[in-house]
C-alpha cells in the first residue's frame, strides 16, 4: 500500500517568512495530493490539492509543488500570518483503492510575532 | 451549503456502554468516510462506503465496531462494547465517488470512554 512520510513534525517560523513542508510517498500511480489544514479542536480542511498533470499550483499564499519522478510534494506558505498556526497534513492515495487516502503524521506549524 | 454534519459532537459515556455516532453526507457526494484521529495514531482511516456499499473495513479495529449506511443521507458508527482506548476524535468525511476527489471533513465526534 501506499507509504507517505512528512517533514518536519513541527515548524516555527517569524511571522512574513516562508514555511515549507515536505511529503514523499511511495506509489508511483498516486495522482493526486490533497493537503489539509487542521486547526485545534477543528476539523481537517482542504486548503490546496494538485493532480499529477500539474507540476505547480498556486492559490494566494499558499502553493503546492510536485515531483513524479521523485515521488514527492511540497506545501509553501508565503507571507506567514499567525493565523497559519495549525497542524498540516498532506496525503496520497492508495494503489488499486482511488477513493482512499494516506495521511502524512503532520506539521505542526507555529508562526511567531 | 451544509457541509459534512454528525452528531453528537461530544460523547462522554461509560466503558460497557454502546456509543453510536452519526453522519450526514454532503448531498450528492456518493462516497462516505469514517476516520478516528489519536495523538498516537494520527488519522486513521476506519471503513469507507461508495453508493453506501462498504467498500474496504479493513482499518476497523475490531468486532466490537460496526457501521452503517441504510441510505445516501445517512451513516451511523457503532461501537459495542466501548472501552477507554476507544477515546478519540472521530471524523466522517465524504466525497464525490472515484478517484482523485476532494474529501470534506465534519467536525468530528469528540468521544470519551470512562
Amino acid at each position: 500500500g501506499e507509504n507517505v512520510e512528512q517533514h518536519p513534525s513541527t515548524l516555527s517560523v517569524q511571522e512574513g517568512d516562508s514555511a515549507v513542508i515536505k511529503c514523499t510517498y511511495s506509489d508511483s500511480a498516486s495522482n493526486y495530493f490533497p493537503w489539509y489544514k487542521q486547526e485545534l479542536g477543528k476539523r481537517p480542511q482542504l486548503i490546496i490539492d494538485i493532480r499529477s498533470n500539474v507540476g505547480e499550483k498556486k492559490d494566494q499564499r499558499i502553493a503546492v509543488t510536485l515531483n513524479k519522478t521523485a515521488k514527492h510534494f511540497s506545501l509553501h506558505i508565503t507571507e506567514t500570518q499567525p493565523e497559519d498556526s495549525a497542524v498540516y497534513f498532506c496525503a496520497a492515495p492508495r494503489t488499486g483503492t482511488a477513493s482512499k487516502l494516506t495521511f502524512g503524521t503532520g506539521t505542526r506549524l507555529q508562526v511567531t510575532l | 451549503d451544509a457541509g459534512v454534519i454528525q452528531s453528537p459532537r461530544h460523547e462522554v459515556t461509560e466503558m460497557g456502554q454502546e456509543v453510536t455516532l452519526r453522519c450526514k453526507p454532503i448531498s450528492g457526494h456518493n462516497s462516505l468516510f469514517w476516520y478516528r484521529q489519536t495523538m498516537m495514531r494520527g488519522l486513521e482511516l476506519l471503513i469507507y462506503f461508495n453508493n453506501n456499499v462498504p467498500i474496504d473495513d479493513s482499518g476497523m479495529p475490531e468486532d466490537r465496531f460496526s457501521a452503517k449506511m441504510p441510505n445516501a443521507s445517512f451513516s451511523t458508527l457503532k461501537i459495542q462494547p466501548s472501552e477507554p482506548r476507544d477515546s478519540a476524535v472521530y471524523f466522517c468525511a465524504s466525497s464525490l465517488k472515484g478517484g482523485n476527489q476532494p474529501q470534506h471533513f465534519g467536525d468530528g465526534t469528540r468521544l470519551s470512554i470512562l
